[in-house]
C-alpha cells in the first residue's frame, strides 16, 4: 500500500481565499484524523471519523473549519476563509483498530500551509 | 491544559552519548505510544506499550511503561546522527478514541 496520502504537500494562499486540503487514508483502514501542527501549540486533533461519520469534531478551531468525508477512501478538510493564523502543517492519519487498545496512528507526509 | 508532559523539551548531544526523554501525567493510560518525526514527514510508530511496568527494547531504544501506567521514558544508548529528529508520546485511553499528545522533545545527535 502507498500509505495515507495527502494533497497538495504544499500550499500557498492570500488570507481570505477557500483552502481545500485532501486525503486517501490506508485501504482499510475504518478511523481517520485530521490533525494541525505547530511549533506553538504542537500536534492538535482537529476531528476524526469513523466509518466515514464524524465521531468528534471538537478540536475544530471555530466555522470557517469543515471537513468531509464522502467515502472510505477520500477526505477532505476545508477552511474558507482562510486568515493568517491558520499558518501550519495539517496531517491526515487513519488507523484500523481502537486507539484505546493501542491502534497505530498512520500518517501522511503533511500540507504545509502558508496563509499570508 | 497539557496532559502529557514531555521533557526536556529539546536536546542536543553528541554522537555515543546516551539519553533519557521523559513523558509524565497525572492520568492514567490504557496503553501509551512513542512515535519519531523526521522533518517533512508525518509522525511514525516506533513502539505501543501497554502494561504497566512494560519494557520494550528496540536496537538500541530501551521505552519503559510507569507501573501506574501514568508516565513513561525513553532511553537511547550510543546515539547516532540517524536517531535525530522529533520523539513524540502519546496516550490512548479506552474511553476515547483519541490519542494524547505530548509536545515532542526535539532530538539533535552531533556527529
Amino acid at each position: 500500500d502507498a500509505g495515507v496520502i495527502q494533497s497538495p504537500r504544499h500550499e500557498v494562499t492570500e488570507m481570505g481565499q477557500e483552502v481545500t486540503l485532501r486525503c486517501k487514508p490506508i485501504s482499510g483502514h475504518d478511523y481517520l484524523f485530521w490533525y494541525r501542527q505547530t511549533m506553538m501549540r504542537g500536534l492538535e486533533l482537529l476531528i476524526y471519523f469513523n466509518n466515514n461519520v464524524p465521531i468528534d469534531d471538537s478540536g475544530m478551531p471555530e466555522d470557517r473549519f469543515s471537513a468531509k468525508m464522502p467515502n472510505a477512501s477520500f477526505s477532505t478538510l476545508k477552511i474558507q476563509p482562510s486568515e493568517p493564523r491558520d499558518s501550519a502543517v495539517y496531517f491526515c492519519a487513519s488507523s484500523f483498530r481502537f486507539t484505546g487498545q493501542g491502534g497505530e496512528q498512520f500518517f501522511g507526509p503533511g500540507t504545509r500551509l502558508t496563509v499570508l | 491544559t497539557q496532559l502529557l508532559e514531555q521533557s526536556p523539551q529539546f536536546l542536543s548531544i553528541q554522537e555515543g552519548e546516551n539519553l533519557t526523554v521523559y513523558c509524565n501525567s497525572s492520568s492514567v493510560f490504557s496503553s501509551l505510544q512513542w512515535y519519531r518525526q523526521e522533518p517533512g514527514e508525518g509522525p511514525v510508530l516506533l513502539v505501543t506499550v501497554v502494561t504497566g511496568g512494560e519494557v520494550k527494547k528496540l536496537k538500541r531504544l530501551t521505552f519503559q511503561f510507569g507501573d501506574a501506567r501514568k508516565d513513561s521514558s525513553l532511553h537511547i544508548t550510543a546515539a547516532q546522527p540517524g536517531d535525530t529528529g522529533l520523539y513524540l508520546c502519546a496516550g490512548a485511553r479506552d474511553s476515547n478514541y483519541q490519542l494524547i499528545w505530548g509536545a515532542g522533545t526535539k532530538l539533535i545527535i552531533k556527529p
